[in-house]
């Protein structure tokens, strides 16, 4: 069974700009979730999405966005790129999104803002 | 709030030494538990996880954690150390109420001397 892919891997921004992070999560998953991962402040909880509607959003401003497809693959997107934005950004999935159930994560987006 | 700790930003262990990683959480609700671990450059990977029942709970890789609701803690433990072990680790909490969304510590860096 394949895993979460995360598509790309790597990105080089500059500020101002707007990028789509890709993820395409495991076979029979609906639910995806998507976080920051920074030196500074960890693990962050983006938003997460079951069923193409978003369920859950954490505490980020509305630049960054994101949406899910009926084959639940999921984009995020962020426009006007800062520089604070540079982290790695990881996807989840999981059958039901519900707290008991197992995440399995991508290997990340690496996101650079110049 | 609801917040988990994880007091130990590195932790530096012999090859072949024993390992406890300490999680603390504040969590109103009867929490679900779990372990993570990211390998460089890679996204995390379950651990284990607790829900219920047994206190003591067995994972992957010969971890193992146990549950102390009087202390609110669910530190992660191996016997012994392998080089292969050098990664960083996160507990996270959840909970049924929680909206799907986990609170994830900090990470501690495990380094293994030689």
């Amino acid at each position: 069974k394949a895993g979460v892919t995360q598509t790309p891997r790597y990105l080089i921004k500059t500020r101002g700009q707007q990028v789509t992070l890709s993820c395409s999560p495991i076979s029979g998953h609906r639910s995806v979730s998507w976080y920051q991962q920074t030196p500074g402040q960890g693990l962050q909880f983006l938003f997460e999405y079951f069923s193409e509607t978003q369920r859950n959003k954490g505490n980020f401003p509305g630049r960054f966005s994101g949406r899910q497809f009926s084959n639940s693959r999921s984009e995020m997107n962020v426009s006007t790129l800062e520089l604070g934005d540079s982290a790695l950004y990881l996807c989840a999935s999981s059958r039901s999104g519900t707290s008991t159930d197992t995440q399995y994560f991508g290997p990340g987006t690496r996101l650079t803002v110049l | 709030a609801q917040s988990v700790t994880q007091p130990d930003i590195h932790i530096t262990v012999s090859e072949g030494a024993s390992l406890e990683l300490r999680c603390n959480y504040s969590y109103g609700a009867t929490p679900y538990l779990f372990w993570y671990v990211q390998s460089p450059g890679q996204g995390l990977q379950l651990l284990l996880k607790y829900f219920s029942g047994d206190t003591l709970v067995q994972g992957i890789k010969g971890f193992e954690a146990e549950f102390k609701r009087s202390q609110s803690s669910f530190n992660l433990r191996k016997p012994s150390v392998h080089w292969s072990d050098a990664a960083e680790y996160f507990c996270a909490v959840g909970a049924a109420d929680s909206n799907y969304q986990l609170i994830w510590g900090a990470g501690t860096k495990l380094i293994i001397k030689p």
